[in-house]
């Protein structure tokens, strides 16, 4: 029962580009920042980008994000078999004075 | 090197309690904030709570409230999540993860490996 929605999936062959959507609302991306994190199976989630389109030291310039009203999107370039993972776009929620996550993304590579 | 470890998970009957601990290394941790974020087999993530460098603000998810406690010990660089009461939903991995900036609730920059979490007769 997440806030935030994303699609189930999306697929890509390699080199391609795909983008992920993130639906919320005012109280939560409409007035805050949105951070995006991937999921690689197994493993724990790591920060992909941050205050809506940033990106931490060490990712690469293929990931980029962007907010625009109340929904936000992960935009992945020149797609590598290596990012097949989850993809979870992450807010907060003024409104529920809580930390939201959307419901997740599985990228596939054809 | 900056580093979560989280132990004390387990498996625990219903109704049960557990403390789990976040072992924080590699920066000074009580600069930060810090969150509890789970992860049921199969499932996205989930919040569980967040509290501040210095322990006066605590948030919960109204799925645990009531039933767990956030805690943390500056000098320790541990934090802590007491769970009692605990349900078969609450079964899961769960993580710490550190607040990307004092102050900013935005970004989860840290995370730990994760504990599992099993909740069963």
């Amino acid at each position: 029962q997440s806030v935030l929605t994303q699609p189930p999936s999306v697929s890509a062959a390699p080199g391609q580009k795909v983008t992920i959507s993130c639906s919320g609302s005012s109280s939560n991306i409409g007035n805050n920042y949105v951070s995006w994190y991937q999921q690689l199976p197994g493993t724990a989630p790591k920060l992909l980008i941050y205050d809506n389109n940033k990106r931490p030291s060490g990712i690469p310039e293929r990931f980029s994000g962007s907010k625009s009203g109340t929904s936000a999107t992960l935009g992945i370039t020149g797609l590598q078999t290596g990012d097949e993972a989850d993809y979870y776009c992450g807010t907060w929620d003024s409104s529920l004075s809580a930390y939201v996550f959307g419901t997740g993304t599985k990228v596939t590579v054809l | 090197e900056v580093q979560l470890v989280e132990s004390g998970g387990g498996l625990v009957q219903p109704g049960g309690s557990l403390r789990l601990s976040c072992a924080a290394s590699g920066f000074t941790f009580s600069s930060y904030e810090m969150n509890w974020v789970r992860q049921a087999p199969g499932k996205g993530l989930e919040w569980v709570s967040y509290i501040t460098s210095s322990a006066n603000t605590i948030y919960y998810a109204d799925s645990v409230k009531g039933r767990f406690t956030i805690s943390r010990d500056n000098a320790k660089n541990s934090l802590y999540l007491q769970m009692n009461s605990l349900r078969a939903e609450d079964t899961a991995v769960y993580y710490c993860a550190r607040d990307r900036e004092p102050g900013t609730q935005d970004a989860f920059d840290i995370w730990g490996q994760g504990t599992m979490v099993t909740v069963s007769s």
